[in-house]
């Protein structure tokens, strides 16, 4: 299965700021996904970003606050703009290898507090 | 649409005990059903899947079996640790749409 990394993989950020999150995979893969999972609760998924395309954005979350960059097959960011407390979450990217089962292999996490 | 619904926790149990979390799920096609475990502080980890009805998935001594028709994936564990201390969720992915949705987890603490 893919080894996925994230970084960094905690940050405390003042409100109004920005945060670039990086997801790194060992492997070429086509599906990325960006996840939030707030204090508590289950996941909740943000975007779809496929590499030569434009992310695809779930209802409740836009580009502008949330832009994706998938440059490559191997390496996605995600910025969480003019940030919140609101905001703080943990912030996780997964991949679909492509298998046709459907599995999703996830990294480590970003936990983001916003003050 | 697709949906998992999940055991609402939390779940504490006496260190050897039997588990058992229940997961029922919709599906308009066929779909592959995951659960997956989230330690304290850590992402999510893919504890098994199964792919097809009748499959059953085991790892570490936990196992669910993909039954199609009870619409279910209950997650069981014959004897838990503490180590087993963790949330747990019931995922599905699906092949309308290439879908993944996630139940809402239930947290297990196993007390020694």
């Amino acid at each position: 299965s893919a080894v996925i990394s994230q970084k960094p993989s905690r940050d405390i950020c003042q409100r109004g700021t920005s945060l670039t999150i990086q997801c790194q995979v060992d492997s070429q893969v086509t599906m990325m996904f960006w996840y939030r999972q707030q204090p508590g609760q289950s996941l909740t998924l943000i975007a779809t970003a496929n590499q030569g395309s434009e992310a695809t954005y779930e209802s409740g979350f836009v580009i502008d606050k949330f832009p994706i960059s998938r440059p490559n097959l191997t390496f996605s960011t995600l910025t969480v703009s003019n940030m919140s407390p609101e905001d703080s979450s943990i912030y996780l990217c997964s991949v679909d290898e492509g298998t046709g089962t459907y599995e999703q292999y996830f990294g480590p996490g970003t936990r983001l507090t916003v003050t | 649409g697709d949906s998992v619904t999940q055991m609402e926790g939390p779940v504490t149990l006496s260190e050897e005990a039997f588990l058992t979390i229940n997961c029922t799920y919709t599906a308009t096609g066929y779909p592959s059903l995951f659960w997956y475990v989230q330690y304290p502080g850590e992402g999510l980890q893919l504890l098994l899947k199964a792919t097809k009805a009748d499959d059953k998935g085991s790892n570490k001594g936990f196992e669910a079996t993909y039954r199609k028709e009870t619409t279910s994936f209950h997650l069981e564990k014959g004897s838990v640790q503490v180590s087993d201390s963790a949330v747990y969720f019931c995922a599905l992915g699906s092949n309308t749409g290439n879908q993944f949705y996630f139940g809402t987890g239930t947290s297990l603490t196993v007390i020694p």
